[in-house]
């Protein structure tokens, strides 16, 4: 069972260049979640998608765009990449039902630096 | 709004110790509570979760109960081992959104 999974794992860009960062999920949720972790700044949540064809901004959206291409997949997308995009990104997903909480899976991350 | 507050760390016990992590929230209504443990190079993985005030998550020697009259969730070990060494996260779902809240995160390191 893989779970969560993210691509790539380490990525290097340039000021200025773009790049998608992909996960999937095995687990059937239906939500899913973009965070990035920053050093003392625990995890910001990016975006979210509560279900398949719907996604909401998080706490730190700015400079980034999501797809939720299907009920497996949701991407990330930095068109123009910054130095402050320099952080590790997680992704995970939960199977949410309002009124009740389940808790969330996460990727193994992708480490990224913009230089 | 909702929000996590957790012990400021980094945390160095030796092997056998006693440890706590103190974990504090702010929610509306009923949360969920849980703790979450990052090892080196890794994503996140559950420890232990807590759905309703008075319970109490359990997992691999790890304890918290959820105290809804101090709003708090710590975490605690009897005798903690050099494999505990970790990032320690408290984070709490709000059942009417669907968004999860961390803490900042706690650095253990368990020394033989």
């Amino acid at each position: 069972n893989a779970g969560v999974t993210q691509t790539p794992k380490f990525q290097v860009l340039k000021t200025g260049q773009s790049m998608t960062l992909q996960c999937a999920q095995d687990m059937n949720h239906n939500s899913m979640y973009w965070y990035r972790q920053d050093p003392g700044m625990g995890l910001r949540l990016i975006y979210y998608s509560a279900s398949e064809g719907t996604t909401d901004k998080g706490e730190v959206p700015n400079g980034y765009n999501v797809s939720r291409l299907n009920k497996r997949e949701f991407s990330l997308r930095l068109e123009s990449a910054a130095p402050s995009q320099t952080s590790v990104y997680f992704c995970a997903s939960s199977e949410f039902n309002r009124g009740n909480s389940y808790e969330q899976y996460f990727g193994p991350g992708t480490r990224l630096t913009v230089t | 709004g909702n929000s996590v507050t957790q012990m400021e760390g980094p945390v160095t016990l030796s092997e056998e110790a006693f440890l706590t992590i103190n974990c504090t929230y702010t929610a509306t209504g009923y949360p969920s509570l849980f703790w979450y443990v990052q090892y080196p190079g890794e994503g996140l993985q559950l420890l232990l979760k807590a759905t309703k005030a008075d319970d109490k998550g359990s997992n691999k020697g790890f304890e918290a109960t959820y105290r809804k009259e101090t709003t708090s969730f710590h975490l605690e070990k009897g005798s903690v081992q050099v494999s505990d060494s970790a990032v320690y996260f408290c984070a709490l779902s709000d059942r009417d959104g669907n968004q999860f809240y961390f803490g900042t995160g706690t650095s253990l390191t368990v020394i033989p």
